[in-house]
């Protein structure tokens, strides 16, 4: 079946400006991860949802970055006032999310972001 | 504090040389552990995990990994790399229960595999 997919691969913005990222899990998997990777580093955890809702949003910077998964699948990512320093590529995930479980996280592609 | 540390930010290897990846874990309780590669412009694709048992991993593409509690150490490894192989390669670890149902992965900062012809 299908993996993991991001939209846009590659986005290009301007200092200032409002960015949605959307990732479309794997059907079936109730569990959805955002992800940041800056260059040269790691990816770090953002947010975690367990269907609809927003179950650990301690990974957000700041309040400009708020994230929504209103049907329990598709989830947008959503960044206000854009800054240089948000440039990164943006990984979604998802896994089964069964309690207890073992939940292996499946990743998509990335979304690369660049704030000029 | 949580944390993955991989010491080693390049490596170059000749094709046909074995390879060693280390990784070095801090966390409260021994954590699933996971190794994930990474190539230009691509997504993470998952190498190989531990979860319990058998100590040595057996992964995809010819790799395996040791588990090593008493150094928190989970290195890769391959016999013998091939020019493919060159990537981004990742350390991962995620908790093995949780009360808050979150189970995020902590990634290490990457380890980078040229290979020479």
């Amino acid at each position: 079946g299908a993996g993991v997919s991001q939209t846009p691969s590659n986005k290009v913005t301007e200092k200032g400006k409002y960015v949605e990222l959307r990732c479309d899990p794997i059907s079936g998997h109730t569990a959805l991860y955002w992800y940041r990777q800056s260059l040269g580093q790691g990816p770090e955890f953002l947010i975690y949802f367990q269907g609809t809702g927003a179950a650990d949003d301690s990974g957000l910077p700041n309040d400009r970055f708020f994230a929504v998964r209103p049907e329990g699948s598709v989830s947008t990512l959503k960044i206000q006032r854009t800054e240089r320093g948000d440039s990164a590529v943006y990984l979604c995930a998802s896994s089964l999310g069964l309690a207890g479980g073992i939940n292996e996280q499946f990743f998509g592609p990335g979304t690369r972001l660049t704030v000029l | 504090a949580q944390s993955v540390t991989q010491p080693d930010i390049h490596i170059t290897v000749s094709e046909g040389a074995s390879l060693e990846l280390r990784c070095n874990y801090s966390y409260g309780a021994t954590p699933y552990l996971f190794w994930y590669v990474q190539s230009p412009g691509q997504g993470l694709q998952l190498l190989l995990k531990y979860f319990s048992g058998d100590t040595l991993v057996q992964g995809i593409k010819g790799f395996e990994a040791e588990f090593k509690r008493s150094q928190s150490s989970f290195n890769l490894r391959k016999p013998s790399v091939h020019w493919s192989d060159a990537a981004e390669y990742f350390c991962a670890v995620g908790p093995p229960f949780t009360t808050s149902g979150t189970y995020k992965y902590i990634f290490g900062t990457g380890t980078r595999l040229k290979v020479l012809a």
